[in-house]
């Protein structure tokens, strides 16, 4: 089955302790993004990648890292989670960057406390 | 700046009815324009889509009309089901990729048995 799955589904967590939500998909898609949803302010859009080792902010990059050292993979990373980095994320993958179609994953609700 | 703007942000309708949720955009280069549903517990899946050469696209019970002089387009579910509840986002991307894919900030429908 053609899905991007994310891990973990649910997470809490201390402030300053790092952590990473990973995200794979198995459709060989070039590009793939993260987003935070918050309530009121819809997809937000983390960073993003037009694939290996391409990747570029989004709108809202600050204390979040990524990586993309293979296609399939695409990892976020919080090298130290505060609260208002609390939220519902998901990642996303598309063929090509540019190209419409967008398949996301079921999402990782963050809490930091 | 919000380069798609959604409304209503809430909507209820009754079981049978129509629900219109209305979005409208400023940057002219946008040439597609998805919708994604999201129930709950889920991340958004690609509903319909319209490119703004055509006025108006069907898909069994949900129609997208679009405006282009008017930079407007909506979604109209007709027949609305409780099953229809969910949230819905309107987006905008440029096809060449000289834009990225951008959201509005969302519509919660609630369908009453």
């Amino acid at each position: 089955e053609a899905q991007v799955t994310q891990n973990p589904r649910y997470l809490i967590t201390v402030t300053g302790k790092k952590l990473t939500v990973t995200c794979s998909q198995n459709m060989n898609h070039e590009y793939m993004s993260w987003y935070r949803q918050d309530p009121g302010l819809g997809l937000r859009q983390i960073y993003y990648s037009m694939n290996v080792e391409v990747t570029d902010k989004g709108d809202v990059p600050e204390g979040y890292k990524v990586s993309r050292k293979e296609k399939r993979n695409f990892p976020l990373i919080l090298e130290s989670p505060s609260p208002n980095q609390t939220s519902l994320y998901f990642c996303a993958s598309s063929l090509s960057w540019g190209i419409y179609g967008y398949t996301f994953g079921s999402g990782t609700r963050l809490t930091v406390v | 700046q919000q380069q798609v703007k959604q409304s209503p942000q809430s909507l209820i309708v009754q079981k049978g009815g129509i629900s219109i949720i209305n979005c409208a955009y400023e940057n002219t280069a946008f040439d597609y324009f998805p919708w994604y549903q999201q129930f709950p517990g889920k991340g958004p899946a690609l509903l319909i889509a319209i490119r703004p050469d055509v006025s108006e696209k069907k898909e069994g019970r949900f129609t997208i009309s679009f405006n282009k002089s008017a930079k407007q387009f909506s979604l109209h579910i007709m027949d609305s089901q409780p099953g229809d509840s969910a949230t819905y986002f309107c987006a905008a991307i440029t096809q060449g990729g000289s834009e990225k894919l951008v959201f509005g900030k969302g519509t919660k429908l609630t369908v009453n048995p």
